[in-house]
């Protein structure tokens, strides 16, 4: 079964300064990946999605992520972080059997600081 | 615009009581999931059903059942509301298209924040 690591449960930034969240999976076969976002108190909204065509992913709000087969890294990276961009993220994988299931990591919380 | 809509937003119960959290979807999705969302621990999945009537337990199913009577709902049940039990509860559906991406892609509700007391 898949699993998703990403390091660091907080992540602090000041306003303007590059965001770079991390994300590692498990598997050695490619998945699809994606990147949620999630405000507070709301539900899981959808920031990009990686599904084998381009490595370099371009989401909403500036995001854009870079995935590393060699790495097993879907690393999310946004170059000027906003006040708004406070909120958590999660990283997540979708399983290698022929469920429709997906694979979450634990979350980042992502503090931005004027 | 894609929707999932969710009964509550938030919920306070006793312990014991049954509880029941309805979903609603409107993408005629056959896919369905339910998670439950603590604090360090991420999403964690209790159910989910690809079709009407179909269920199949996820990585935390005790304690909980689910209905799927009709395509668009998914109700998750508490037969027996326990305190460890209080967290965020959300929806999310897929659908089961042609393209394979796009099956993995999850829409998810607002989330009910249940209470059990």
């Amino acid at each position: 079964a898949q699993s998703v690591t990403q390091l660091g449960s907080h992540v602090s930034v000041s306003e303007g300064a590059l965001v770079l969240l991390r994300c590692n999976y498990s598997s050695s076969v490619p998945p699809y990946l994606f990147w949620y976002v999630q405000y507070p108190n709301q539900g899981l909204q959808l920031l990009l999605k990686y599904t084998s065509a381009a490595t370099l992913v371009k989401g909403i709000n500036g995001f854009e992520a870079e995935f590393k087969k060699s790495e097993t890294s879907f690393h999310l990276t946004k170059p000027s972080a906003h006040m708004s961009d406070a909120a958590e993220y999660f990283c997540a994988v979708s399983e290698v059997d022929s469920s429709y299931k997906l694979i979450f990591g634990s979350g980042t919380r992502l503090l931005v600081r004027p | 615009d894609v929707k999932v809509t969710q009964s509550s937003r938030y919920l306070v119960k006793r312990t014991g009581e049954k509880v029941f959290l309805e979903c609603v979807q409107d993408m005629d999705h056959e896919n369905m999931f339910w998670y439950r969302q603590d604090p360090g621990l991420g999403l964690r999945l209790i159910y989910f059903s690809y079709d009407v009537k179909m269920k199949e337990k996820g990585d935390i199913p005790e304690g909980y059942s689910v209905s799927r009577e009709k395509k668009e709902r998914f109700s998750l049940i508490l037969e027996s509301a326990s305190t460890n039990q209080t967290s965020m509860y959300l929806c999310a559906s897929s659908t089961q298209g042609r393209r394979t991406s796009g099956r993995h892609e999850q829409y998810f509700g607002p989330g009910t924040r249940l209470t059990v007391t």
